[in-house]
């Protein structure tokens, strides 16, 4: 059973970049989330993904937008980088059938907006 | 007033001291409650879901108080390899699985 990969790990960006993260969701999981974690804070969910569609979305301005694909992995797109986006970004993949049994997470992509 | 508050350490412990995390929560609508464990640098991982009879994994204790809406985990016996941030969560939704996480509170644990 392969876990929840992410990709790239690191990532250089200058301001008002955009740029797309991926994540590969583990076998048998069908909902990707994702999460924003900033230094020395706890992670801030920007949201989910159900069956190719947002299923839940947090405090995040609309640049921040994502896709689900029939494979159940996912992508997370940033338009028009700040700063402030510099942040440690997470992806974590659950099985949600009436219930969610819980999430697995990635290692994350370490996003730095110069 | 945050969604998740919970101690703002960081908590500095011998090896074998018992430390106590204390959380809690805003919305009385939120339906679980967790314990993660981050090591620097790395993703969080599951340590313990928290139930409202309590419960207990080996040297870990995690209590819910719904009616004071407290969260609290206790860890006994500590060791080197239990420094980390533990951050406390909640799950508001049940089909919206959507986690709400604390700050986390650094644990060090010297030899």
């Amino acid at each position: 059973e392969t876990g929840v990969t992410q990709s790239p790990t690191h990532l250089i960006k200058t301001r008002g970049q955009q740029v797309t993260l991926r994540c590969s969701s583990q076998s048998g999981h069908n909902t990707v989330s994702w999460y924003q974690q900033a230094l020395g804070q706890g992670p801030q969910f920007i949201f989910q993904y159900y069956r190719e569609e947002e299923n839940g979305r947090g405090n995040f301005p609309p640049r921040f937008s994502g896709l689900q694909f029939p494979n159940y992995s996912s992508e997370l797109n940033v338009n028009a980088l700040e700063l402030d986006d510099s942040a440690l970004y997470l992806c974590a993949s659950s099985l949600l059938d009436g219930f969610n049994y819980g999430y697995t997470f990635g290692s994350g992509t370490r996003l730095t907006v110069v | 007033r945050k969604e998740v508050e919970q101690d703002p350490g960081p908590f500095n412990v011998p090896e074998g001291a018992t430390v106590a995390f204390n959380c809690t929560y805003s919305n009385s609508a939120s339906q679980s409650f967790f314990w993660y464990r981050q090591d620097c640098r790395k993703e969080p991982k599951l340590l313990m879901s928290v139930y409202s009879s309590g419960n207990e994994d080996g040297r870990f204790t995690a209590q819910l108080n719904r009616a004071s809406q407290y969260i609290s985990l206790l860890i006994r016996d500590s060791k080197l390899s239990d420094s980390a941030t533990y951050l406390c969560v909640v799950n508001r939704g049940v089909s919206n699985y959507k986690l709400t996480f604390g700050k986390g509170t650094l644990l060090t644990v010297n030899p």
